[in-house]
């Protein structure tokens, strides 16, 4: 079954205690990005990768780290949470394709809070 | 400034009726494309419908069209026959041609359909 997964998918963290949030796709896209959600402010785009070693900021990028090592994973890193990183995470794949925009293919999301 | 607005954060709706979620974007591409996500209570994100800008026809997916219109910059999401299980969280995305690994969303509209 084509599909994103993420995990955990909950998770109770303190301030300072890095954390990671995997992600993987099986459906060979090269495109991949993390999203946080909050009430009212809809999906912000965190980082972002084009492709295999290729990474980049999207517009709230303070406080996160990403590496793309492979081109199904794409992890999500907090080095040092803090309560205002308590969020709803989305990571979300897409193919990328000349002339075309194509349409993104999130995972179940992970819900984090840091106390 | 914003460049995804959906004016209305909440709508009801008669369970059978239809209903038009309003989306306006902004942009200086003449190459981008539109996206409606639903997100119901369960917490997915469903990729629903696509419009691109050189599209010469509404999109349209089952029981969801897209009125797009390009000199006001609207892509109003309309969806016909409404059922409860349409009760959900609506975003509207761009994709833009400068900036393509970049996706804009919207703050969304809540939908609740009323039996």
């Amino acid at each position: 079954e084509a599909q994103v997964t993420q995990n955990p998918r909950y998770l109770i963290t303190v301030t300072g205690k890095k954390l990671t949030v995997t992600c993987s796709q099986n459906m060979n896209h090269e495109y991949m990005s993390w999203y946080r959600q909050d009430p009212g402010l809809g999906l912000r785009q965190i980082y972002y990768s084009m492709n295999v070693e290729v990474t980049d900021k999207g517009d709230v990028p303070e406080g996160y780290k990403v590496s793309r090592k492979e081109k199904r994973n794409f992890p999500l890193i907090l080095e040092s949470p803090s309560p205002n990183q308590t969020s709803l995470y989305f990571c979300a794949s897409s193919l990328v394709t000349v002339g075309s925009y194509n349409e993104q293919f999130f995972g179940p999301g992970t819900r984090l809070t840091v106390l | 400034a914003q460049k995804i607005t959906q004016t209305q954060p909440g709508m009801f709706v008669q369970e059978k009726e239809a209903v038009t979620l309003d989306c306006t974007y902004d942009t200086s591409d003449q190459s981008y494309g539109l996206f409606w996500y639903k997100q119901p209570s369960s917490g997915e994100m469903i990729f629903l419908i696509y419009q691109g800008s050189y599209d010469e026809q509404n999109a349209t997916e089952g029981r969801y069209s897209l009125n797009f219109q390009k000199a006001r910059k609207s892509a109003n999401l309309v969806i016909s026959a409404s059922q409860l299980g349409d009760s959900a969280m609506y975003f509207c995305a761009m994709r833009e041609q400068t900036s393509y690994d970049k996706v804009i969303f919207g703050p969304g509209t809540s939908l609740s359909v009323i039996p």
